[in-house]
């Protein structure tokens, strides 16, 4: 079956512009995840969508970073005004939702802010 | 603030021995760790996993121990082969919160013939 996909599979920007990410998480999982691996770095938890409840966003690192989930499914990470810091692998994942469910991870964005 | 870390960022082992990760973590809420492993250009697949009720649990090749007085894990690939190359990363997270996984900083491991 289709594992989760994310795109585009790599994003080259000018710093001050603002860039979309997508993710289509697998069918039938409700849970999603964003994370993002700066170079050299593990990966950092951003933000996190179960269902219909209100989403954990205690890790996105400034209010430039929003994500927003549709329809349960398919998820977009919007971030404005890219800074040189924000260069990263963007990596999104998704479960079943439930309790310690196994989290599987697309292949990530590379983000590259000039 | 890292609250899981990975000291060692490489590890070399040969094809057939033992390969050892190491992962500690300051969080004394944190109850369930996992290890992933990660191919270059692919997002990170999951391995084992450990809950703080068990201090080792075992999946043919793999094991991963938990001393939770040290706030310690490792994993254990006996016998390491050369398609174990990648990079390992550990996590952890709490019971309320099983979403969100703290992450170590990774370690790659290289397994040669």
């Amino acid at each position: 079956g289709a594992g989760v996909s994310q795109s585009p599979s790599n994003k080259v920007t000018e710093k001050g512009k603002d860039v979309e990410l997508r993710c289509d998480p697998i069918s039938g999982h409700t849970a999603l995840y964003w994370y993002r691996q700066s170079l050299g770095q593990g990966l950092e938890f951003l933000i996190y969508f179960q269902g219909n409840s209100a989403p954990d966003k205690s890790g996105l690192p400034s209010d430039r970073f929003s994500a927003e989930r549709t329809g349960g499914s398919v998820s977009t990470l919007t971030i404005q005004r890219t800074q040189q810091e924000d260069s990263a692998v963007y990596l999104c994942a998704s479960s079943l939702g439930r309790d310690h469910e196994t989290q599987y991870f697309g292949p990530g964005t590379r983000l590259l802010v000039l | 603030d890292q609250q899981v870390k990975q000291n060692s960022p490489s590890l070399s082992v040969q094809e057939g021995r033992i390969s050892i990760l190491n992962c500690d973590y300051t969080n004394s809420m944190f109850d369930y760790f996992l290890w992933y492993k990660k191919y270059p250009a692919e997002g990170p697949t999951f391995l084992i996993s450990i809950s703080s009720i068990k201090d080792k649990n075992e999946d043919g090749r793999f094991t991963v121990f938990l001393n939770k007085s040290a706030k310690h894990l490792s994993l254990h690939i006996v016998p390491s082969q050369p398609g174990d190359s990648a990079v390992y990363f550990c996590a952890a997270s709490v019971s309320s919160n099983t979403g969100k996984l703290i992450f170590g900083q990774g370690t790659t491991l290289q397994v040669k013939p």
